[in-house]
């Protein structure tokens, strides 16, 4: 059964520097998208990403934050200057399109901001 | 703006209990959909059900059922003979219908302990 892959499953990285988590959606999908959630917390809308270009996005998805599909396959999320707030877990999912479609999600990037 | 509660934090029973998780929902559209995922201890999100605002039929797979009911704007989940596997924290969440992509809100989840 196909499904959203991401890596790496953990990234521990000092305050300011610049990370880039990577997914690899599901192969057919043509949305894709990210979402956080914070320990414990519910998880959050970031960005939608549809025909290469950003579709929708929230107040939490300011400046330090861009998304690419730099090839087919994959599809990342870059923060500039992470912050120890940037600290979360980081999903991508991807859908079919059209308003019938259903997210599936990748088992997460936990992200560490020391 | 739409909006997903949870009323309940946390539950626990026993095996073999039955157990409904409470989801009530608010949005303006007519056109929306609702969805149930399950994120068990190792940290995934699992599907589990989509619903149209169309069809309020219940739906029953397995041990789980889900009651969808406009009238009060809930869309609740049971499972029945609950067992060990079955803890994790469970998310109800909303999508609106957009043109391009879906924006998801997803409530604040349910923790289900379920205990031998």
């Amino acid at each position: 059964e196909p499904e959203v892959t991401q890596t790496p499953s953990h990234q521990v990285t000092q305050m300011g520097q610049e990370v880039i988590l990577r997914c690899v959606p599901i192969s057919n999908h043509l949305y894709f998208y990210w979402y956080r959630q914070i320990l414990g917390q519910k998880v959050e809308f970031l960005v939608s990403f549809y025909n290469n270009e950003i579709s929708e996005k929230s107040e939490i998805f300011d400046d330090q934050f861009s998304v690419e599909r730099p090839d087919g396959s994959n599809f990342t999320l870059k923060i500039r200057s992470t912050k120890l707030e940037d600290s979360a877990m980081y999903f991508c999912a991807s859908s079919d399109g059209g308003i019938k479609d259903t997210q599936y999600f990748g088992p997460g990037t936990r992200l560490t901001v020391l | 703006a739409q909006k997903v509660t949870q009323a309940q934090t946390e539950i626990s029973v026993v095996e073999k209990e039955d157990v409904t998780l409470d989801c009530v929902y608010e949005t303006r559209d007519t056109t929306y959909y609702l969805f149930w995922y399950k994120q068990p201890p190792s940290g995934e999100l699992v599907f589990l059900i989509r619903r149209n605002s169309f069809d309020e039929q219940n739906e029953i797979s397995g041990r789980y059922s889900w009651n969808f009911q406009k009238s009060t704007s809930s869309f609740n989940f049971t499972i029945t003979a609950s067992q060990v596997v079955d803890s994790a924290v469970y998310f109800c969440a909303l999508s609106e219908d957009r043109n391009y992509g879906q924006n998801f809100v997803f409530g604040p989840g349910t923790r289900l302990s379920v205990l031998p």
